[in-house]
């Protein structure tokens, strides 16, 4: 069965400072996608990124970067420089190929100025 | 490219009332899926469409929930009769397929049961 732990429930930084949440998944397959999405305050589920098992390429997007590790099944987001407005509740996804998106809990990270 | 639209975005019943959301999914996307997210959890699938069949009901509570896709476009989602532990945030998305895609979601449904 497929499953996703974040391990982080809430993280609070100062503006400026990089922060990294972790993602843990569980899978049988060898063929899967990982996602993260962002819950800003008004609720809607912001896609990010997603990534497939084949690719272990580590992406950046600006502030945004993602580190895949199969050895470790570990997705993890770090923000660079984090601003006020990436106070969210940030949530990692795994889907087996043609199978259900299934969440983790989501961490909660707030950004001080 | 409009996105995916829910309404309405707020609900208050009583306990035993019955209830209804409607979710029209991004134009082209034959998957839509219903998701209910509890205060402090992450989302958890209700039922999945492909076209106007159902994928994946596995978690749907169907002694009370029911879900249709009309002529695999809009889709509704009805509550009958609420329980105080439905209170949720109703979450309806959408993607090309239903494979590797990433979902789409609406700014969903706040229900309140009473």
């Amino acid at each position: 069965a497929q499953k996703v732990t974040q391990a982080q429930t809430e993280i609070s930084v100062v503006e400026k400072e990089d922060v990294t949440l972790d993602c843990v998944y569980e899978t049988r397959d060898t063929t899967y996608y990982l996602f993260w999405y962002k819950q800003p305050p008004s609720g809607e589920l912001v896609f990010l990124i997603r990534r497939n098992s084949f690719d272990e390429q580590n992406e950046i997007s600006g502030r945004y970067s993602w580190n895949f590790q199969k050895s470790t099944s570990s997705f993890n987001f770090t923000i660079t420089a984090s601003q006020v407005v990436d106070s969210a509740v940030y949530f990692c996804a795994l889907r087996e190929y043609g199978n259900k998106l299934v969440f983790g809990a989501g961490t909660i990270l707030r950004v001080k100025s | 490219e409009a996105g995916v639209a829910q309404s309405p975005r707020y609900k208050i019943i009583e306990k035993r009332q019955s209830v209804a959301f409607w979710c029209n999914p991004i134009s082209g996307h034959a998957t839509l899926y219903w998701y209910q997210q509890i205060l402090g959890q992450g989302p958890k699938l209700l039922i999945q469409f492909q076209n106007n069949g159902v994928v994946d009901d596995s978690q749907l509570p169907k002694d009370r929930f029911s879900a249709e896709r009309l002529k695999g476009v809009d889709s509704t989602l009805k509550i009958q009769p609420a329980k105080l532990e439905d209170s949720a945030v109703y979450l309806c998305a959408s993607s090309l397929d239903p494979g590797r895609a990433e979902a789409f979601f609406g700014q969903g449904t706040r229900l309140t049961v009473v």
